[in-house]
């Protein structure tokens, strides 16, 4: 019944190594967003999907890089993991312009 | 300078008290505005839209000041569960794409 499903929950991992996390909502909204929030409580925007299509991509790695395969799913993957990269990742979705819903969160910790 | 910013507390409010704070934003062209509240530890939850007449919900009003760009937030009756961060969003374009402000954190004590 969750809205809006990220896994895993927590991701432990070493740098250099490479990672995906995933991400569904079955609330048939149309866009679909990842937001990273860092240790100071930031929220900042990552990428945003509408019905598969990339619409907003901020000024990320390119170590980062979202697919969606179809617009219930939202999936992030990381290359080469560095020490900066431990944040929490939210996932969330919208019928633009509404509001979000976000997922729980992935607690990412690069040791 | 950020697009959102907000004082990041910690306010602390004697349960029952009221307290309120607020968000301001730098682009003008923002066109809709959100309160979310965040446990920790955990994801924002909506709790309500700010509206351009202001609008309350229950002991929560939100009030919209375009000319001097903040948006504020009101709680009345503090409960002890009200305590949690309250981050502001705000939107610019059709996009949805959100700003949030960094949060204000509120401890409501016994």
């Amino acid at each position: 019944d969750t809205a809006v499903s990220q896994t895993p929950k927590y991701l432990v991992t070493q740098m250099g190594n490479d990672k995906s996390i995933k991400c569904e909502q079955n609330l048939g909204h149309d866009t679909m967003y990842w937001y990273k929030q860092d240790s100071k409580k930031f929220l900042k925007i990552m990428f945003s999907y509408n019905n598969k299509e990339l619409i907003i991509n901020e000024t990320v790695p390119n170590r980062f890089s979202p697919k969606s395969p179809d617009k219930a799913h939202l999936n992030l993957h990381i290359n080469s993991l560095e020490l900066g990269d431990s944040a929490v990742y939210f996932c969330a979705s919208s019928r633009r312009p509404k509001s979000y819903t976000f997922g729980s969160g992935t607690r990412l910790t690069v040791v | 300078r950020k697009e959102v910013e907000q004082d990041p507390g910690p306010f602390n409010v004697p349960e029952g008290a009221t307290v309120a704070f607020n968000c301001t934003y730098s682009n003008s062209a923002s066109q809709s505005f959100f309160w979310y509240r965040q446990d920790c530890r955990k994801e924002p939850k909506l709790l309500m839209s700010v509206y351009s007449s202001g609008n309350e919900d229950g002991r929560f009003t939100a009030q919209l000041n375009r000319a001097s760009q903040y948006i504020s937030l009101l709680i009345r009756d503090s409960k002890l569960s009200d305590s949690a961060t309250y981050l502001c969003a705000v939107t610019t374009d059709s996009w949805g794409k959100f700003q949030f402000g960094a949060g204000t954190q509120v401890v409501v004590t016994p």
